[in-house]
């Protein structure tokens, strides 16, 4: 079982409509979680960071995290088609120093 | 600020040559690290530096070195390089090194190509 799953996508939805992106982790210890974006050809960019149970809202984008249940998601409202890229999610075990990827689920936002 | 750099940008090596990449950052960030992204795998840690003076393995070390020359730089050496680590390297930084958020930030990466 990988640490950290993602589905690769792509996940195409049409302009102005919420896309949601859904990952899955495996370490229950799991402290941080990262939501990064990353156009292609370019490096991962930070869009979302979010530590607590429950909703953290920046913008059009909303983190969720259910640590129970091991899920953490990505709401992205009024989708425009800047929003196409890779979106990747990130899992930070603190005794271990280390932030775990996602391979990434791909957005597609259509016109 | 520039945040992080990385040279080069691109780069293509034979198999057996040596090339060492070069990152720095201007954060004031504790720790720096090197992954290597390749298509269906996601971001690997290959190094990282927690602090000045110190440098651990990550996932995949095997066949690189790293040396953090300062609180600012950290570079990665293929002293031989194989087909196998054509791929896509990116340096990050992040201000604390554990116990807390981690939030790590990317250089723009470079695309290296073994033949």
């Amino acid at each position: 079982q990988k640490e950290v799953e993602q589905n690769s996508g792509p996940l195409s939805v049409p302009e102005g409509a919420i896309a949601s992106l859904n990952c899955t982790y495996s370490d229950r210890v799991s402290q941080s979680f990262f939501w990064y974006r990353q156009y292609s050809g370019k490096s991962p960019e930070l869009i979302m960071s979010i530590y607590s149970n429950g909703d953290k809202e920046d913008g059009r984008f909303t983190a969720q995290l259910n640590k129970a249940s091991q899920y953490v998601s990505l709401l992205i409202r009024d989708s425009q088609p800047s929003d196409s890229a890779t979106y990747l999610c990130a899992v930070f075990q603190g005794g271990g120093n280390k932030l775990t990827f996602g391979t990434g689920t791909q957005l597609k936002v259509e016109l | 600020n520039a945040g992080v750099t990385q040279t080069p940008k691109f780069q293509v090596l034979k198999t057996g040559q040596s090339m060492t990449l070069q990152c720095a950052q201007d954060m004031n960030h504790n720790s720096m690290y090197w992954y290597r992204q390749d298509p269906g795998m996601g971001l690997r840690l290959i190094y990282y530096s927690a602090s000045e003076g110190t440098t651990d393995k990550g996932e995949v070390p095997n066949g690189y070195n790293v040396s953090r020359l300062n609180k600012r730089e950290f570079s990665l050496r293929l002293e031989s390089a194989a087909p196998s680590q054509t791929s896509v390297y990116f340096c990050a930084s992040s201000e604390r090194p554990s116990g807390g958020p981690n939030e790590q930030f990317f250089g723009p990466g470079t695309r290296l190509t073994v033949l």
